[in-house]
């Protein structure tokens, strides 16, 4: 079973530009998190779709940030326009069970590493 | 609010000893507790979970873990600790439906 892939796994922009990045889950997986982790700091949540649909997007810092997922299936992640403090690894995991509580397990892709200078 | 501290930044360890990664949490209700591992250019990978019952769990790669309710703690060990166990861990909370993690503890073994 394929696991949790993500593209790019980096990407080096300019403050303004605009980035998009790309999480395909574990086939059948209903759910989707995107996460991220700003140097020096912890993962965090940016926001959890069930299939097609937005759970929960609390996490999302600013309207700059723009998440999708199409027909349920892969998943992008867009920031337009790009700013300095938008530098991280974003991180994308997928889980099996569909519904607002899952304990099922999250499974992490290896993160995009975007770099705004 | 909820929050995962992990005291240690930074872990060595010699080649065969053994390891103790600590972990505090800070959650009103009965948490769900998880460990991760991140190796250079990987994903997070799941080491092991706590939901309920037995509070010793046993996970992947020789590691264990304890919950202790009286401490809010979810430490994570290994007795004998592989040059190959050199890595970043995470633990982490599930709480609705996303994680909390600590800021990680990166662990370095020594020959």
């Amino acid at each position: 079973e394929a696991g949790v892939t993500q593209f790019p796994s980096h990407s080096v922009i300019e403050k303004g530009q605009t980035v998009t990045l790309r999480c395909d889950p574990i086939s059948g997986h209903d759910n989707l998190y995107w996460y991220r982790r700003v140097m020096g700091k912890e993962i965090k949540f940016l926001l959890h779709f069930v299939k097609e649909s937005k759970q929960d997007e609390s996490g999302m810092p600013n309207n700059r940030f723009l998440a999708e997922r199409t027909g349920g299936t892969y998943s992008t992640l867009k920031v337009q326009p790009a700013e300095l403090e938008d530098s991280g690894v974003y991180f994308c995991a997928s889980s099996r069970l569909a519904g607002g509580w899952s304990t099922d397990t999250q499974y992490f892709g290896p993160g995009t590493r975007l770099t705004v200078l | 609010a909820q929050s995962v501290t992990q005291p240690d930044i930074h872990i060595t360890v010699s080649e065969g000893a053994s390891l103790e990664l600590r972990c505090n949490y800070s959650y009103g209700a009965t948490p769900y507790l998880f460990w991760y591992v991140q190796s250079p250019g990987q994903g997070l990978q799941l080491l092991l979970k706590y939901f309920s019952g037995d509070t010793l769990v046993q996970g992947i790669k020789g590691f264990e873990a304890e919950f202790k309710r009286s401490q809010s703690s979810f430490n994570l060990r290994k007795p004998s600790v592989h040059w190959s166990d050199a890595a970043e861990y995470f633990c982490a909370a599930l709480t609705g439906t996303a994680l909390i993690f600590g800021k990680g503890t990166t662990l370095s073994v020594s020959s």
